[in-house]
């Protein structure tokens, strides 16, 4: 298996421009996260899908992001408008199951200018 | 919101030194995991403990559960530069409702072992 594919691995984009990251998770793996890392605030969990549906999404910071899962093998996060703040690594994360253990992504190292 | 302390947050040691890890927290764990993330990657699974006072063991890496299955420590022996890299523990806290995958994070340790 390739493990959990994201793109793009780098974006660069101007303030208020709209931002689409993606993810392909593990085939099989019925859990799908998506997390933001930061030097100041670590890993933080935004949203977390079990077969294709949102169950908390008490993490992203605000009406600016959303994220949808419309099949077992795709996922997206939006950011729109994009601002200099949202800049971090985005890590998408699959797993068998609660306690199985998650398998991260490459990750995707946003900047927003 | 649960909140999982690591400390120390910042480790720097020689080869063959041993260190030891701690993450806590004020909630009880479903499970708790350890995650080893080196720089341009994302973390990469280590262990699961799910069993109150559980040890497991990874070569030189041991990792132990708390009876109250609310802290955890990782302990390396013999550390080598290997070693070296961001160590984060993972803590599975059911939030009621539906919400029992809910993975949240330590800030991490970052560990530097020198040759």
């Amino acid at each position: 298996d390739a493990g959990v594919i994201q793109s793009p691995r780098h974006e660069v984009t101007e303030m208020g421009q709209e931002v689409t990251l993606r993810c392909k998770p593990i085939s099989g793996h019925d859990y799908l996260f998506w997390y933001r890392q930061t030097m100041m605030r670590g890993l933080e969990l935004l949203i977390y899908f079990n077969n294709n549906v949102p169950i908390d999404d008490s993490g992203m910071p605000e009406d600016r992001f959303s994220a949808k899962m419309p099949n077992a093998s795709f996922s997206t996060l939006k950011i729109q408008p994009s601002e200099p703040r949202d800049s971090a690594v985005y890590f998408c994360a699959s797993s068998l199951g609660p306690g199985a253990g998650a398998f991260f992504g490459q990750g995707t190292r946003l900047t927003v200018v | 919101t649960q909140l999982l302390e690591q400390s120390p947050q910042f480790l720097s040691i020689q080869e063959g030194e041993n260190l030891t890890v701690y993450c806590n927290s004020s909630s009880v764990f479903s499970s708790l995991q350890w995650y080893r993330q080196e720089p341009g990657e994302g973390p990469v699974l280590l262990v699961t403990v799910v069993t109150g006072g559980e040890v497991k063991k990874l070569k030189r890496l041991t990792f132990q559960f708390g009876d109250a299955r609310k802290d955890s420590s990782l302990h390396i022996t013999a550390a080598q530069p290997g070693d070296t890299g961001l160590y984060l523990c993972a803590g599975l806290f059911w939030a009621g409702g539906t919400s029992y995958g809910k993975l949240t994070f330590g800030q991490g340790t970052i560990l530097t072992v020198h040759p």
